[in-house]
Formats: C-alpha cells, sequence, structure tokens
C-alpha cells in the first residue's frame, strides 16, 4: 500500500515489560512524527524525525520513551517499564518534507493497553 | 507558543442540516492551519489546509473553512451533513514546519 503503515495494530502488555512499536512511512517522505492520543483526548506531539537532523524529542513524556528511525525510512517507538497511563494509540504520520505547511498522512495506529 | 481551541467536544446535527465546527489558534507567525476528521479505529485523514494562498479553502466530502485572521479563527463547514460525516473532527496549526499542535477535537453525530 502508499499509505503509513504501523504494526502492530494492537498491542496488550502486561505493567513493567517493555513494547517496540514501529511505522513505515510512505516511500519519499523525509519527515516522520509520533503522537499519542488517550481516551477523549487530542493529540500529543511526542517525537519528529527530519532528514539527518537531530530529532525533536521535546515531546517525549519520559525517558522511558524513545525512537529511533533507519534513514528516511522505518521509525520504532520504545516504551521501557511500561505503565498504565501509557495505555493510548500510538499515532505516526510522514510528510514529504518538514517544511511548514506539508501536509501530515497518518497510519491507523497502535493501540497499547497496559495491564 | 501556537494553541488551538475548538469549542465544542460533541455537535450534533440533523441529516441535511448545516455542519459548523470552531476553531480558533493562537500563533505569534502567519500559521498553517489543517482540518482533519477520524473515524473509529482509524488514523487522522487530513480533510483540507490553510497556507495563505486563499482565504477560503475547500476540502474533500464537501467540507470548506474560512481563514479569518481578525478573529483568529478557521471554522469548517458543510451546507448539508450526511450519516457519513459523524466522525471526531481536529484542527490542527503548525507554522515553521515541524509538530502539528492540535486541538481537543469536536465529535460530530448526525441523527437521521
Amino acid at each position: 500500500g502508499a499509505g503509513v503503515s504501523q504494526s502492530p495494530s494492537n498491542k496488550v502488555t502486561e505493567k513493567g515489560k517493555d513494547v517496540e512499536l514501529r511505522c513505515d512511512p510512505i516511500s519519499g517522505h523525509t519527515a516522520l512524527y509520533w503522537y499519542r492520543q488517550r481516551l477523549g483526548q487530542g493529540l500529543e506531539f511526542l517525537i519528529y524525525f527530519q532528514g539527518n537532523s537531530a530529532p525533536d524529542k521535546s515531546g517525549l513524556p519520559s525517558d522511558r520513551f524513545s525512537a529511533e528511525r533507519t534513514g528516511e525510512s522505518v521509525s520504532t517507538l520504545t516504551i521501557q517499564r511500561t505503565q498504565q497511563e501509557d495505555s493510548a494509540v500510538y499515532l505516526c504520520a510522514s510528510s514529504l518534507s518538514g517544511v511548514g505547511g506539508q501536509p501530515q498522512h497518518f497510519g491507523d495506529g497502535t493501540r497499547l493497553s497496559i495491564l | 507558543a501556537q494553541s488551538v481551541t475548538q469549542l465544542g467536544s460533541h455537535v450534533s446535527v440533523s441529516e441535511g442540516a448545516l455542519v459548523l465546527l470552531r476553531c480558533n489558534y493562537s500563533s505569534s507567525v502567519p500559521p498553517y492551519l489543517f482540518w482533519y476528521v477520524q473515524y473509529p479505529n482509524q488514523g487522522l485523514q487530513l480533510l483540507l489546509k490553510y497556507t495563505s494562498a486563499a482565504t477560503l479553502v475547500k476540502g474533500i466530502n464537501g467540507f470548506e473553512a474560512e481563514f479569518k485572521k481578525s478573529e483568529t479563527s478557521f471554522h469548517l463547514t458543510k451546507p448539508s451533513a450526511h450519516m457519513s460525516d459523524a466522525a471526531e473532527y481536529f484542527c490542527a496549526v503548525n507554522n515553521q514546519g515541524g509538530k502539528l499542535i492540535f486541538g481537543q477535537g469536536t465529535e460530530l453525530s448526525v441523527k437521521p
């Protein structure tokens, strides 16, 4: 498919476990974003990758959260020692570039549930 | 700092009635503004965007929005609601690239 792909679509894990969420952006898109959507709330920015520049990590809520991106392709968001408040939908988006006004294209998200 | 306020977390209209979803923004520089729609268990789909070319922006599915600088608003409208329009709608702002700042969302219900 030509869209942003995220996996898994659903993840249930026990408190304290580590989880990895994957995002495949649209081919050719140099900018990649992670957002978190808690139940009934808007989207919170987590992290932004643009080409080979240092990522903007200003939205990561704690040092338990980290993300990597391989070149201009796949990205992985890792949450260590998960807590119940980490339960949310994690959405990935990509855009052609990071220039203002470029629309961001979203995947369907990973629904994370922490027991 | 940028921010977005969506007035009304829930809006209910009858099928065929006008849809009006309100969005006000705060930005120290000329903003880029977006409306996205989210259907259950799906990601966000772009409805339309304002990038300073024209103040009245037309989007998909019959939606349009008007940028009013004096009112710092970017309200979303559709003349006649369809049942298929029932979804969550998000307004967002972004000025110099990078992250989008989202409003809290408005859930639109359409009654038959």
